[in-house]
This record gives structure tokens, sequence and C-alpha cells, in this order.
């Protein structure tokens, strides 16, 4: 089945710089990315996706980018706020598959300010 | 419009009992998928239904099962309880299968 690997665990940035997070799967068939957010005492909320056919997808100070061929894809935070703080997810999925969503371990993202 | 909503949200259970836990979709989405969140194995999918059937499931023990009603509200069930069933159960919604999911707040379940 799928294997997706994430890095940093723990991601310590300046407010107001950027922060990149890194995942690599395994899966060639995967072709849905989605990035989730997770603060204490709540569920992962979705803060951005991409499919496979797109390399690039922007919403305001979020970013991500995907490579197929390397099969990695990255989340780019500009302009870093405290609310930022939390901890982040990314995810895998080839969309109908067996297996849902799988996870990398996360990223505990900490502003300081 | 309204998010995913889980109950209980927490819920303290006793090694052999059985728990049915609750998860009401946003409107108008028909698709239902759980997962296990623990600080050791992260997120991890248990099953997703749609329109009532199971479309996927992970590698969970028979033990874990779930089903879905006519209006997309679903319940999951675990039975024999064991101390390792201790995690945050969430259920997430969306309008297709695998795409897109809203996560509900959880339902946090201790096994003692």
């Amino acid at each position: 089945g799928e294997n997706v690997e994430q890095h940093p665990s723990t991601l310590s940035v300046q407010e107001g710089d950027s922060a990149v997070i890194k995942c690599t799967y395994s899966d060639s068939a995967s072709n849905y990315f989605p990035w989730y957010k997770q603060e204490l005492g709540k569920g992962p909320q979705l803060i951005i996706d991409i499919r496979s056919n797109v390399g690039e997808k922007k919403d305001q100070r979020i970013a991500v980018t995907l490579n197929k061929t390397a099969k990695h894809f990255s989340l780019h935070i500009t302009e870093t706020q405290p609310e930022d703080s939390a901890v982040y997810f990314c995810a895998a999925s080839t969309g109908g598959g067996a297996d849902g969503l799988t996870f990398g371990k996360g990223t505990h993202l900490i502003i300081q300010p | 419009k309204a998010g995913v909503t889980q109950t209980p949200r927490y819920l303290i259970k006793t090694r052999g009992q059985q728990v049915t836990l609750s998860c009401s979709p946003i409107s108008g989405h028909r698709s239902v998928s759980w997962y296990q969140q623990t600080p050791g194995q992260g997120l991890q999918f248990l099953f997703e239904y749609f329109s009532e059937t199971q479309r996927n499931k992970g590698n969970f023990p028979g033990r874990f099962s779930g089903r879905q009603f006519s209006n997309s509200r679903s319940e999951m069930n675990v039975s024999t309880l064991e101390l390792g069933d201790s995690a945050l159960y969430l259920c997430a919604s969306s309008v297709a299968v695998s795409y897109g999911y809203t996560f509900g707040s959880g339902t946090r379940l201790t096994v003692v």
C-alpha cells in the first residue's frame, strides 16, 4: 500500500518568515494530495489540496508544489503568523482506491514571535 | 453551514465492552469516512461509506465495523474493546469518494 513520509517533525520559524514542509509518497498511482492543519482539541482542517495533473497551487499565503517524477510534494507558508502554529499533515490518495487517505506523521509548526 | 458533527465528544469504556460512535456529515455530503488517530500510529484509515455502501476498508480487525444510513449519517462500532483502542476517532465527509474531506472534531475514546 501507499506510504507517506513527512519532514521535518518539528519546525520553528520566526514570525514573518516562510515555512516549508516536505512529503514523499511511494505509490505512483496516487493522484490526490491534500494538506491538513490540526489545532489542539480539533479535527484536521483541509487547507489546500492538489491533484496530479497540476504542478502548483496557491491560496493567499499558502502554496503546494507537486513533483510526480520524484514523488514528492511540499507545503509553503509565507509571511507566517502566530495563528499558523499547529500540526500540519500531508496525505495521499489514489482517489477511490482501497486505502482512503494515507497520512504523513505530521509536522509541529511553531511560530516564534 | 453546519460542519461534521460527532457524538459523543468523550467516552470512557472498560476493556471487553463495545462502543458505538456517531457522525452526522455536512448536508449534501454522501461520503463518510472514519479514521483513528493515536500518538504512535498517527492518522489511519478505517473505512469509507458512500450511499450506504462500504467502499473501502483499512487494515483493522473485524472488531471495527460501521454503517451508513439513508440520510448519510454514519455510525462505527468497536466490539470487545482493548486498551490499544484508546484513540481519537475522526469522521470526515465529502461530496465524492476520496476527495475534499471535511473532518469533525472527533470522539476521544479511552479504554480502561
